[in-house]
């Protein structure tokens, strides 16, 4: 069964203060993984797409990594606009390559 | 529009009620998705379709559950019977053909009381 699991639950950062989330999948078969935003009472916001290990996206302060079978989102020198819930989703071949599956999230807090 | 539009943006119902809630996709996205969001966790897949057809239905919860997109563009989602386990944010989502991420509207909160 396709699983993704994302931790921490809820990270605590001051402003500046560089670090990594990091979504452990399990899959039959990685079409794609998906970085998303969710900002309080609006839909999650798409950040990234990788497709296969070693690849890496970058926007502004966050950069995505991939590898056979986790992904890190880094975020460096983060201010208090940085601040949402991180969600990590993949699709796969088992669920005909449409379906995402999505993990709980990260709960990132950026204090100025 | 430039988004994804859902309607109403809050819905609270009586338990036992029906509700329907309204998502306008993207003009041109031929796929539509239904996702299921309770709070603290992340969205669950409820329905899927490529233009009009209905191609997984697999994670509509129960038969109260009802989606239809009649003519491939606006979709609805119909809650029969609403019950206090159905309160959650109902989000939909367009994308095109292949493997990209979605675009999300904002979301329906649906409250039983």
């Amino acid at each position: 069964e396709d699983q993704v699991t994302q931790s921490p639950e809820a990270l605590r950062l001051q402003e500046g203060e560089s670090s990594s989330l990091n979504c452990s999948y399990t899959v039959s078969g990685l079409r794609g993984l998906f970085w998303y935003r969710q900002d309080p009472g609006k839909g999650p916001e798409f950040l990234f797409t990788l497709y296969s290990a070693g690849e890496e996206k970058e926007k502004e302060r966050l950069k995505a990594t991939l590898t056979k079978k986790e992904s890190f989102l880094h975020i460096t020198a983060p201010k208090p606009e940085d601040s949402a819930t991180y969600l990590c989703a993949v699709q796969a071949d088992e669920t005909g390559g449409f379906k995402t599956i999505f993990g709980a999230g990260t709960r990132l807090f950026v204090k100025a | 529009g430039a988004g994804v539009s859902q309607s109403p943006r809050y819905k609270v119902a009586k338990r036992g009620q029906d509700v329907a809630l309204r998502c306008d996709p993207i003009s041109g996205h031929v796929s539509l998705f239904w996702y299921q969001q309770a709070l603290g966790q992340g969205p669950e897949f409820l329905t899927y379709f490529q233009n009009e057809a209905q191609l997984d239905k697999s994670g509509l919860p129960s038969d109260r559950f009802f989606a239809e997109r009649p003519e491939g563009s606006v979709s609805t989602l119909k809650i029969q019977r609403t019950q206090q386990e159905d309160s959650a944010v109902y989000l939909c989502a367009s994308r095109p053909e292949g493997v990209y991420g979605y675009t999300f509207g904002s979301g329906t909160r649906l409250t039983v009381v």
